[in-house]
């Protein structure tokens, strides 16, 4: 079976500019969530979709991060305009259920806000 | 308040040896669950077990086992004769409901295990 898929691995990018990190879940899995892993600490969570409708967004800076799931399947996670604070790892989830059931996590996208 | 704490930040210790990683949670709800995860160095995390509030029952994996507290409110991992590729570092999260028959996940801080040889 697949794992979740994301892609780049790794983005630098000067302050300001802007930064996409694309996430494909796992097949049948209606739940996907994005996190934000600051170095040292757990996990954050910035949004979740239940297929694609938004459940939780209420730590994502809607300022700056916007993300859609269109279709209910593939997801972008964006960041315009970043910030330093932004560096960090992004990390995306999918579960089938609604968070009782064990998400299985991306290898993360390592972004550096230079 | 919900909360998840994981009071080793780093533990090191020589291969063979066994090795416990504490959680202890705080909640509201007589319905939860428990996980642990493993976050190796190569980033990406790695679901280890899922126990739900009502079953405390042990559980052994392998080389992994789990003791599940109710009365402690503790939820710890044990690795018995730890190897290198135990290296990683291990996150104990709560998941408890929220409106609308949501869950939300409440993760620890996470313990840095490094298993020298």
């Amino acid at each position: 079976e697949a794992g979740v898929a994301q892609s780049p691995r790794y983005k630098i990018i000067e302050k300001r500019q802007s930064v996409a990190f694309w996430c494909n879940p796992i097949s049948g899995h209606a739940t996907l969530y994005w996190y934000q892993q600051i170095l040292g600490q757990g996990p954050k969570l910035l949004i979740q979709f239940q297929n694609n409708g938004v459940v939780d967004d209420s730590q994502l800076p809607k300022d700056r991060f916007s993300a859609e799931r269109l279709k209910g399947v593939d997801s972008t996670l964006k960041i315009q305009p970043a910030k330093l604070e932004d560096s960090a790892v992004y990390l995306c989830a999918s579960s089938f259920g609604r968070g009782n059931t064990e998400a299985f996590f991306g290898q993360g996208t390592r972004l550096t806000v230079v | 308040a919900q909360k998840v704490t994981q009071a080793q930040t780093e533990i090191s210790v020589v291969e063979k040896e066994d090795v416990t990683l504490d959680c202890v949670y705080e909640t509201r709800d007589t319905t939860y669950y428990l996980f642990w995860y493993k976050q190796p160095p190569s980033g990406e995390l790695v679901f280890l077990i899922r126990r739900n509030s009502f079953d405390e029952q042990n559980e052994i994996s392998g080389r992994y086992s789990w003791n599940f507290q109710k009365s402690t409110s503790s939820f710890n991992f044990t690795i018995t004769a730890s190897q290198v590729v135990d290296s990683a570092v291990y996150f104990c999260a709560l998941s408890e409901a929220e409106a609308g028959n949501n869950r939300k996940l409440i993760w620890g801080l996470g313990t840095s295990l490094a298993v020298n040889p």
